[in-house]
């Protein structure tokens, strides 16, 4: 089955700074590769996403990468501010249009310092 | 609309005791799942469910159990509950068939301690 693996575990930036978290995957079928943010005590919920058949995406502060070749993607977060600490899930799966059988990184939590 | 709705939010367990985690969404939703996270590993699916009377199993199905007899409603029951069962358990639906968002919506969890 699928294996993600997600780099750091923790990231601390100064407020104003870029962070960057990493992720792999292991499925070279996967085409379907969401972020979810999940602040302390609260829900995940999808922040973007991309599929395979384009190479970057973005959304205000925040865009996503990926390499198939490499089978990696990364999320990039431009001009950090307080509230977007919390910890980021990348997941990965095979979308064929019925359920998402996500397979999730096990979390990267991000500190911004003021 | 109230979106994915879980209760209970927090309960203890005695070892050998069995519960039911309810879940229900009101989006019309097809899909639904079950997670589980424990701390520093992540999400991982237990159960989900593609409509009415359809269940498969996930990851990590085993000491789990769901039925799914109507749309709205995916219950998830622990039987024989033990101390690996301790962790936070995440409800979550997802859009009606064709190639869609695949946005999993979530629940707001339910912590559970098997002591």
């Amino acid at each position: 089955g699928e294996n993600v693996e997600q780099h750091p575990s923790t990231l601390s930036v100064q407020e104003g700074d870029s962070a960057v978290i990493k992720c792999t995957y292991s499925d070279s079928a996967s085409n379907y590769f969401p972020w979810y943010k999940q602040e302390l005590g609260k829900r995940p919920q999808l922040i973007i996403d991309i599929r395979s058949n384009v190479g970057e995406k973005k959304d205000q502060r925040i865009a996503v990468t990926l390499n198939k070749t490499a089978k990696h993607f990364s999320l990039h977060i431009t001009e950090t501010q307080p509230e977007d600490s919390a910890v980021y899930f990348c997941a990965a799966s095979l979308d064929t249009g019925t359920a998402s059988k996500l397979t999730f990184g096990t979390g990267t939590r991000l500190q911004v310092t003021l | 609309n109230a979106g994915v709705t879980q209760t209970p939010k927090f309960r203890i367990l005695k070892i050998g005791q069995s519960m039911t985690l309810q879940c229900a969404q009101d989006m019309n939703h097809n899909y639904m799942y079950w997670y589980r996270q424990d701390p520093g590993m992540g999400l991982k699916l237990i159960y989900y469910s593609v409509g009415a009377g359809i269940t498969d199993k996930g990851e990590v199905p085993n000491g789990y159990n769901v039925s799914r007899s109507t749309t709205e409603d995916f219950p998830l029951r622990l039987e024989l509950a033990a101390p690996s069962q301790t962790s936070v358990y995440f409800c979550a639906s997802s859009y009606p068939g064709g190639f869609g968002t695949g946005e999993l919506f979530f629940g707001e969890g339910s912590r559970l301690t098997v002591l």
